[in-house]
């Protein structure tokens, strides 16, 4: 039944060493967005994507990057991770019927930089 | 900026009493709020919403009050179960982009 589905659930990556984490979705919503979490913390909208259209924060490190080859797949590129980047990665999807509906949340990938 | 807050960051609560975590936001051309519950490791979970143009809804065990005058928002939930331990999150919704408030802990005491 999931339907926000991301992987891999737990990730650890190496100073410096580029890492890639993947969404993808059933629900067939054009929206996509990628939100940080850290400890304790409310989750922080990083950028999303409506249809093929990219919308970046403003507060966005350019360390962050992010693609979307299609409607059901979309990943989360850190090129150079650092220590401060450890954190919780939730992807989430929304449809667009004229007004935003069905806000719907991955269980997250964890993202652990030695 | 847009900005949604929380009053009280820990609710300790007995099982079976009723637990009401409040929320505030500063825009007022805000139009959709939920209210997610997050369980320790897992992402966060659709508990209700509720469109600017509503002021109550109501679900299965939670009701979502909005006073747009105010810019407050709360979540009731009636009959606290242990399940219902988790940090709780409210959210505004405005266009197509989603802010989180800072989240409040709720305890269940048996």
């Amino acid at each position: 039944d999931a339907m926000v589905i991301q992987n891999p659930r737990y990730q650890v990556t190496q100073f410096g060493k580029p890492v890639t984490l993947s969404c993808s979705q059933t629900l067939n919503h054009n929206v996509m967005y990628w939100y940080q979490q850290k400890s304790s913390q409310a989750p922080k909208l990083l950028f999303h994507y409506y249809d093929k259209d990219f919308n970046n924060e403003a507060d966005t490190p350019d360390n962050f990057q992010s693609r979307r080859p299609n409607t059901s797949f979309c990943f989360l590129d850190i090129r150079s991770p650092g220590l401060g980047d450890a954190a919780m990665y939730l992807c989430a999807t929304s449809g667009d019927r004229g007004r935003f509906y069905g806000y719907t949340f991955g269980s997250g990938t964890r993202l652990t930089v030695v | 900026g847009e900005s949604v807050g929380l009053h009280l960051p820990t609710l300790s609560v007995q099982e079976g009493d009723n637990s009401i975590i409040n929320c505030a936001y500063s825009n007022s051309a805000s139009d959709y709020f939920i209210w997610y519950k997050q369980e320790s490791g897992k992402g966060p979970q659709f508990i209700i919403d509720i469109r600017s143009n509503m002021d109550k809804r109501q679900g299965q065990r939670v009701t979502v009050l909005l006073n747009k005058t105010v810019k407050h928002l709360s979540l009731q939930i009636a009959a606290t179960q242990p399940g219902d331990s988790a940090v709780y999150f409210c959210a505004h919704g405005a266009g197509n982009k989603l802010t989180f408030g800072g989240g409040t802990r709720v305890l269940v005491k048996p």
